[in-house]
């Protein structure tokens, strides 16, 4: 079955320091990846997607991530966090198979202090 | 431009009382439509799907169910809430394939009391 995995519940970085958040996922075909984030009380917008090509994609807001194949993972990144990222972070993979139903990570919490 | 409209934003129902969170999308047509819940610390759970007119499916067995009347029109219901109820309450829609990313609404809050 489909599934992804955000280990990380919650992370705190400081104001300019780097940032990377995990997402695992577990899927039999070639996966539709995607990142979201949630501001308090907000619905979700999309960061960036991944569908073919290039592995590393790049976002909106400075983000980034990687599409590692070998280690099913496909983790978020951001170089220097500003506090206005503090947010809830989702990662998600697409399912060919049943249409195109996603399937969610549990969020991670992101606290940005300064 | 699509947009997606939600509403109400924030709902106070009390416990066995009747539900009804409606969800619109503009600017396209034969949409697919979601409705997900996000619980307090928790990840999102897709309630329904649907991928045309009249076309639900659930997944998750609820205390709710929904609705396509329309196209664009997508109704989430219940005919007595619950406690566990409540939550945030997210209207989705995307294009039909399954590399289409998502767009959600601004979300529900509704408090069961």
């Amino acid at each position: 079955a489909q599934s992804v995995t955000q280990p990380d519940i919650h992370i705190t970085v400081s104001e300019g320091a780097s940032l990377e958040l995990r997402c695992n996922y577990s899927y039999g075909a070639t996966p539709y990846l995607f990142w979201y984030v949630q501001s308090p009380g907000q619905g979700l917008q999309l960061l960036l997607k991944y569908f073919s090509g290039d592995t590393l994609v790049q976002g909106i807001k400075g983000f980034e991530a990687e599409f590692k194949r070998s280690q099913s993972s496909f983790n978020l990144r951001k170089p220097s966090v500003h506090w206005s990222d503090a947010a809830e972070y989702f990662c998600a993979v697409g399912d060919s198979n049943t249409g195109n139903q996603f399937y969610f990570g549990t969020g991670t919490s992101l606290t940005v202090i300064p | 431009s699509q947009t997606i409209h939600q509403w109400p934003a924030t709902l106070v129902q009390p416990v066995g009382s009747p539900l009804s969170l409606e969800c619109t999308v503009e600017g396209t047509s034969n949409p697919n439509l979601y409705w997900y819940r996000q619980a307090a610390g928790r990840g999102l759970q897709l309630l329904f799907y649907s991928v045309g007119i009249g076309q639900i499916s659930s997944e998750v067995p609820q205390n709710l169910s929904a609705s396509r009347p329309q196209d664009r029109q997508f109704i989430l219901s219940s005919k007595k809430l619950l406690l566990s109820d409540s939550g945030f309450y997210l209207c989705a829609w995307s294009a039909p394939g399954p590399s289409m990313a998502y767009t959600f609404g601004s979300g529900t809050r509704l408090t069961v009391v």
